[in-house]
């Protein structure tokens, strides 16, 4: 089945990196996505990544896959108060776009 | 360009009352979604519409939600009679197709409350 799986919370330090994790259940998924949700907003797309990648760059944001361990994870660096959001890890399933989402990474950014 | 709309932002309502939300998806999309998304959990989605047809519906409770599309472009969805476990944001999502690198973009949703 379909299943995607996050740590609930994260607090780190302004200026420090944060490093958010995700698992997935479904190895055939071709698309794995991070969205960032601030309060009382709908979810915004971050970034994705293909299944044939294993790290994508997009200005602070890295994305790591480790396709054998079904394992996805979204680094920020310099994180910032303004990043302070719930993070929600999905994936591709079916052939119709259809994502399945993760229950969402709570991150706490603190002076 | 002009996002996802929905209305109401926030409905209160009775449990065995009715309920509908409103979504007017981007200009050009083909695509629209809805998702519930309880409160600790993400967005669960409960129906797909390719146009003014519904390609995904498996996780729509049809007892009681109902959804149209009817002109292929702005959608509604109703709660007909609503229970305290239908207490939830409702997302509205709209993409240009079906492709994996076919952006979803979300309104801000409408919160409803089941008393």
């Amino acid at each position: 089945g379909e299943d995607v799986e996050q740590s609930l919370f994260l607090s780190v330090r302004e200026g420090d990196s944060s490093v958010i994790n995700c698992t997935y259940t479904d190895s055939s998924s071709t698309y794995l996505y991070w969205y960032k949700q601030e309060p009382g907003a709908g979810l915004q797309l971050l970034t994705y990544i293909f299944s044939n990648m294993d790290m994508k760059q997009d200005q602070r944001l890295t994305v790591l896959l480790n396709k054998k361990d079904k394992h996805l994870s979204l680094r920020i660096a310099d994180t910032q108060t303004g990043d302070s959001a719930i993070y929600f890890c999905a994936e591709k399933a079916g052939g119709y776009n259809k994502l399945i989402f993760g229950a969402g990474t709570r991150l706490a950014v603190h002076p | 360009e002009a996002g996802v709309a929905q209305s109401p932002r926030y409905k209160i309502i009775e449990k065995r009352q009715s309920v509908a939300f409103w979504c007017n998806p981007i200009s050009g999309h083909a695509t629209l979604y809805w998702y519930q998304q309880i409160l600790g959990q993400g967005p669960k989605l409960l129906i797909q519409f390719q146009n003014n047809g519904v390609v995904d519906d498996s996780q729509l409770p049809k007892d009681r939600f109902s959804a149209e599309r009817l002109k292929g472009v702005d959608s509604t969805l109703k709660i007909q009679p609503a229970k305290l476990e239908d207490s939830a944001v409702y997302l509205c999502a709209s993409s240009l197709g079906t492709g994996g690198t076919d952006t979803q973009y979300f309104g801000p949703g409408t919160r409803l409350t089941v008393l």
